[in-house]
């Protein structure tokens, strides 16, 4: 198995550009999340998804769009990248209490 | 509101030299207590889960352990591949929804 995976690993953008960083689970999880990781901050949660077909906002959800596209795939959205978007963005899975986390997509805003 | 702190922001210790590392937190009905580890440029590697106070586990050189209020990761006689970021997250409410501290950045010296 692979776990959850994420593409792209490294993305630079210019300010008001849109991207797609994608997301996929072969663990037959319901539950998958988007979080973004700062310095000093932590991870904090973008939005989520408990199940295929349901998606919620998290703690920083503004400027950013989900999809749950199928059971195994959960996309995130920056429509208008700004710099305050540059971060590291981890996709994370879960069936019962434990979350996965995928290696990470490195996006530099410009 | 829910919140996770975690000290020190960083550890340095020599080989062999033990240690614990906190977790302090403050949520509303904890359904349980998480601890990672996280590799520079590497998604978070799940070590633990705790549920109850007076609970602990162990792998290797590492054990937690859950008190009403905190957490603590004992790190008995740590070699050099100890080094990492230690988050630990709680879990509170529906959803699956963790909120984790800052993390601390443990270097183990040869």
């Amino acid at each position: 198995n692979a776990g959850v995976t994420q593409t792209p690993k490294f993305q630079v953008l210019k300010t008001g550009q849109s991207m797609t960083l994608q997301c996929a689970q072969d663990m037959n999880h319901n539950s998958m999340y988007w979080y973004r990781q700062d310095p000093g901050m932590g991870l904090r949660l973008i939005y989520y998804s408990a199940s295929e077909g349901t998606t919620d906002k998290g703690e920083v959800p503004n400027g950013y769009n989900v999809s749950r596209l199928n059971k195994r795939e959960f996309s995130l959205r920056l429509e208008s990248a700004a710099p305050s978007q540059t971060s590291v963005y981890f996709c994370a899975s879960t069936a019962a209490k434990t979350q996965y986390f995928g290696p990470g997509t490195r996006l530099l805003v410009l | 509101e829910d919140q996770v702190t975690q000290s020190p922001e960083a550890l340095r210790l020599q080989e062999g030299e033990s240690s614990s590392l906190n977790c302090s937190y403050t949520v509303s009905g904890l359904r349980g207590l998480f601890w990672y580890r996280q590799d520079p440029g590497k998604g978070p590697e799940f070590l633990f889960t705790l549920y109850s106070a007076g609970e602990e586990k162990e792998k290797e050189r590492l054990k937690a352990t859950l008190t009403k209020k905190e957490s603590f990761l004992h790190i008995t006689a740590p070699k050099p591949e100890d080094s990492a970021t230690y988050l630990c997250a709680a879990h509170s409410g529906g959803a699956q929804k963790l909120v984790f501290g800052q993390g601390t950045r443990l270097t183990i010296n040869p």
